[in-house]
């Protein structure tokens, strides 16, 4: 069946930095665009930043655009998100998704991120 | 930007009744709509896409309708189970967006 486990959240202070990986199991990760979309405690859906299936193509939300990079190893079904310079309204639950303009089919069980000093 | 706004706000239903949940986009996205479960503390689960195709394994109580601007999903039959916040998100135009989410509880 198909699973995605994210995992490298935590806590980390303001102006820090974290990497956040999403490894897929259950259909083939080179043929789909993928997405992390994100949830600020008690809040609704974000989306944060998407990856073409051949890496050719990304884009990010305004509020993250320049501090986070989106990244794929198609060779290890993975997905990554290294977050910079992260603000507390960064804090959140990170999900990554398959999809891209369509819907988002499976997701993973999400990851928490907080952003404090 | 395509602002997606749900309504109406919290619900309270009780068993075997009907809940009509509703999602109106600021810009027409055609059909390119979907509908998401979110349990408590569980990830959001797909629903229905297309505006009316049901996602594998969800129940034929679940039903999708719209085009254009205004979207409605309709929970047939409701059961405790169905608890949860309902989130509409489209695909129509970029970028993609979310609705602020509807709170269905069943009591």
């Amino acid at each position: 069946q198909v699973q995605l486990v994210e995992s490298g959240g935590g806590l980390v202070k303001p102006g820090g930095s974290l990497r956040l990986s999403c490894v897929v199991s259950g259909f083939s990760f080179r043929d789909f665009h993928m997405s992390w979309i994100r949830q600020a405690p008690g809040k609704g859906l974000e989306w944060v930043s998407y990856i073409s299936a051949g890496s050719l193509n990304i884009d990010y939300a305004d509020s993250v655009k320049g501090r986070f990079a989106i990244s794929r190893d198609n060779a290890k079904s993975s997905l990554f998100l290294e977050m910079n310079s992260l603000r507390p309204e960064d804090t959140a639950v990170y999900y990554c998704a398959k999809g891209w303009e369509t819907q988002f089919d499976f997701w993973g069980q999400g990851v928490m991120v907080t952003v404090s000093s | 930007e395509n602002v997606l706004t749900q309504s109406p706000g919290p619900l309270s239903l009780s068993p075997g009744d009907t809940a009509t949940l509703s999602c109106r986009a600021s810009q027409s996205v055609n059909t390119h709509l979907a509908w998401y479960q979110q349990k408590l503390r569980q990830a959001p689960r797909l629903l229905i896409y297309a505006a009316s195709s049901r996602a594998p394994g969800i129940p034929d109580r679940f039903s999708g309708s719209g085009s254009g601007t205004d979207f409605t999903l309709t929970i047939s039959r409701l059961e405790p189970e169905d608890s949860a916040v309902y989130y509409c998100q489209q695909y129509g135009s970029s970028p993609q967006s979310f609705g602020q989410g509807t709170k269905l509880e069943i009591k």
